[in-house]
């Protein structure tokens, strides 16, 4: 099964609109940790943030911003105002304790940012 | 910090020919992992290793794939021999302060099997 869930396959959406990317999880472990990565077109992972499963403040990071809620294991990232660098493939993961802290990856996202 | 280093960043091979790529973690990273990533698979974790042990290989496709880690600040994950369906990106990733940590991934080796 499926630890982590991104059913939105490609969004495309026109500069300056907001966008948000649905991310959920599956998890026994009452000690996990998620995280975001985007994938620009040159390739690399780029590390966007990572989240305690004992920390549920939502978290804002200049026009990017991620709501986490246990109580529907989802972890959605939201860019506001969206810009045409931000086109990139985006990347949810779940790392647990108990497997040895193994990060298991979602499938990904891919964002269009339209101008 | 360097970073991950990865080499060679791109390989053209031809099927049959053994492919080495190598990974640098970031010193003082305990763990390594690899990574391949393709269009119809996403990125799939092959293998990881703790302290140089592997710890988990239950990715690693057939037995054509090895990897080993003999020492903290060196990897190796090699192909033999070399199918044209392993054409993909390998990424090398390790984690910052022990597997809780956040990933830092390499750039990646591109490689296409012919």
């Amino acid at each position: 099964a499926q630890k982590v869930t991104q059913a939105q396959t490609e969004i495309s959406v026109v500069e300056k609109e907001d966008v948000t990317l649905d991310c959920v999880y599956e998890t026994r472990d009452t000690t996990y940790y998620l995280f975001w990565y985007k994938q620009p077109p040159s390739g690399e992972l780029v590390f966007l943030i990572r989240r305690n499963s004992f920390d549920e403040q939502n978290e804002i990071s200049g026009r990017y911003s991620w709501n986490f809620q246990k109580s529907t294991s989802s972890f959605n990232f939201t860019i506001t105002a969206s810009q045409v660098v931000d086109s990139a493939v985006y990347f949810c993961a779940l790392s647990e304790a108990h497997t040895g802290n193994q990060f298991y990856f979602g499938t990904g996202t891919s964002l269009t940012v339209i101008p | 910090d360097a970073g991950v280093i990865q080499s060679p960043r791109h390989e053209v091979t031809e099927m049959g020919q053994e492919v080495t790529l190598r990974c640098k973690p970031i010193s003082g990273h305990n763990s390594l992992f690899w990574y391949r990533q393709t269009m119809m698979r996403g990125l799939e974790l092959l293998i990881y290793f703790n302290n140089n042990v592997p710890i988990d290989d239950s990715g690693m496709p057939e037995d054509r794939f090895s990897a080993k880690m003999p020492n903290a600040s060196f990897s190796t994950l090699k192909i033999q021999p070399s199918e044209p369906r392993d054409s993909a990106v390998y990424f090398c990733a390790s984690p910052r302060g022990g597997n809780t940590g956040e990933l830092f991934f390499g750039e990646g080796s591109r490689l296409t099997v012919l």
